[in-house]
């Protein structure tokens, strides 16, 4: 299964651009990476996914290296409501584990006024 | 309707009760998953249905029994439970298990058990 590796946490200016890093080294040719989030106390939120190409949708964009190595979250305008942690989760296409959504510990943004 | 809505928001209970965890969502969605998260970790997968039928049990304890009586609800059935068992219990659907869908999340059940 890939596996993601993400900081522990990282701190944004209100107004300020978030990029959120990600790295799945040993992503597999048809494995989506997926992002979600979770504000304090409530269930995760999806926020977007792809394959190879970038997508942005009404909440992020979605940077994905060539080689599909690593991926970068953007959040264009953080706001004050964006403070959560954020999963990178990449999920498996083949084996055992075929499609199941499993979390890693995630980043902790902080977005500050 | 784009929601998942779990009932209770909270729930206390004894180590001999028996109580039931529900989950309902109206998007049409064919997958529901039980999730489990304890304080300051990532939620971890229990159950998965696919179209009303149990495709994935991640080596959860008898304790926990999941059902699915259609479409539209999921049901945890819990009984004898230990106060380790205390977390916050999300459910979750989405258009099919298999393929490139993104999940929707409920606001899940905070289960005390005393």
């Amino acid at each position: 299964d890939a596996k993601t590796t993400q900081p522990t946490s990282m701190d944004c200016a209100e107004g300020r651009a978030a990029n959120l890093p990600c790295n799945h080294s040993t992503i597999s040719g048809n494995e989506y990476v997926y992002w979600y989030r979770q504000i304090h106390s409530q269930g995760p939120q999806y926020i977007i996914h792809g394959l190879k190409n970038n997508e942005t949708n009404e909440m992020a964009s979605l940077i994905i290296t060539e080689d599909r190595k690593s991926s970068t979250l953007i959040l264009p305008h953080a706001t004050l409501r964006d403070t959560a942690v954020y999963y990178c989760i990449v999920r498996p296409d083949r084996g055992s584990t075929l499609g199941r959504l499993y979390f890693g510990r995630g980043t902790q943004l902080t977005v500050w006024p | 309707d784009t929601e998942v809505t779990q009932t209770p928001k909270h729930l206390v209970m004894g180590m001999t009760n028996k109580k039931s965890l529900k989950c309902e969502q109206h998007m049409g969605h064919r997958a529901m998953y039980w999730y489990k998260q304890k304080a300051k970790k990532p939620p971890e997968l229990m159950f998965v249905y696919s179209y009303e039928k149990l495709s994935i049990n991640e080596s959860v304890p008898s304790r926990f029994s999941p059902e699915c009586p259609n479409s539209s609800l999921l049901n945890l059935h819990l009984h004898a439970l230990q106060p380790e068992d205390s977390a916050l219990y999300l459910c979750a659907s989405s258009l099919k298990h298999l393929g490139d869908y993104g999940y929707t999340f409920g606001s899940g059940t905070r289960l005390t058990v005393v």
